[in-house]
């Protein structure tokens, strides 16, 4: 079974910029969360869809929104980015039909988003 | 509100053993613990469940304790394939919270 995909891996990005990630699940996840790692603060959550609703939404910004496709696969885009925005963002895909919170999370590689 | 790991790194040399806390402010319903060694994802390790339900690896073990809101990781006998970076993430019925993490460092 394919694991969970991320694309871009890189992006550069100036500020004031939008962009948008995108993520493949595993085959039959429905759940898609998406989260952010910096050093500084370590990894954290953003928001999570399921049957294309955004079930839960982290302490973000209004510039961090997303979406989820009806095949699961899910978008997130940051919208007039800042320095701070730089990072790693992950996004974990779980179990069919179930609570992301109560079934193992499989995470992609990543994308790392550098803004200038 | 992140939780809060202690210690924030630890060195060990191979076989000796190491406990990794997790602290919370909120009630908890669970408690994740992941692995992530450097430049790759996190991985899944364990999940622990209210009323002492526990899913993951044979090899790790780990306590959640719910009145306190705290949960703990066990590493024994440490090989050098556990070094990385530990995260836990409570589960507060609002979704996964993680924290900065806990860097271990195995060595020969």
């Amino acid at each position: 079974k394919a694991g969970v995909t991320q694309t871009p891996r890189y992006l550069i990005k100036t500020r004031g910029q939008q962009v948008t990630l995108s993520c493949s699940p595993i085959s039959g996840h429905r759940s898609v969360s998406w989260y952010q790692q910096t050093p500084g603060q370590g990894l954290q959550f953003l928001f999570e869809y399921f049957s294309e609703t955004q079930r839960n939404k982290g302490n973000f910004p209004g510039r961090f929104s997303g979406r989820q496709f009806s095949n699961s696969r899910s978008e997130m885009n940051v919208s007039t980015l800042e320095l701070g925005d730089s990072a790693l963002y992950l996004c974990a895909s779980s179990s069919p039909g179930a609570l992301a919170e109560y079934n193992e999370q499989f995470f992609g590689p990543g994308t790392r988003l550098t803004v200038l | 509100q992140q939780p809060v790991q202690s210690p924030q790194a630890v060195i060990l040399r191979e076989g000796e053993d190491a406990v990794i806390n997790c602290s919370s402010s909120k009630a908890l319903y669970s408690v994740h613990w992941y692995r992530q060694k450097h430049g790759e994802a996190p991985v899944f390790l364990m999940i622990l469940l209210k009323g002492g339900e526990q899913k993951g690896h044979d090899k790790i073990s780990a306590s959640f304790n719910e009145k306190k809101q705290q949960s703990s990781l066990y590493l024994t006998a440490s090989q050098l394939s556990y070094s990385g970076t530990y995260f836990c993430g409570p589960n507060s019925g609002y979704a996964l919270n993680f924290g900065k993490g806990t860097s271990l460092l195995v060595t020969p």
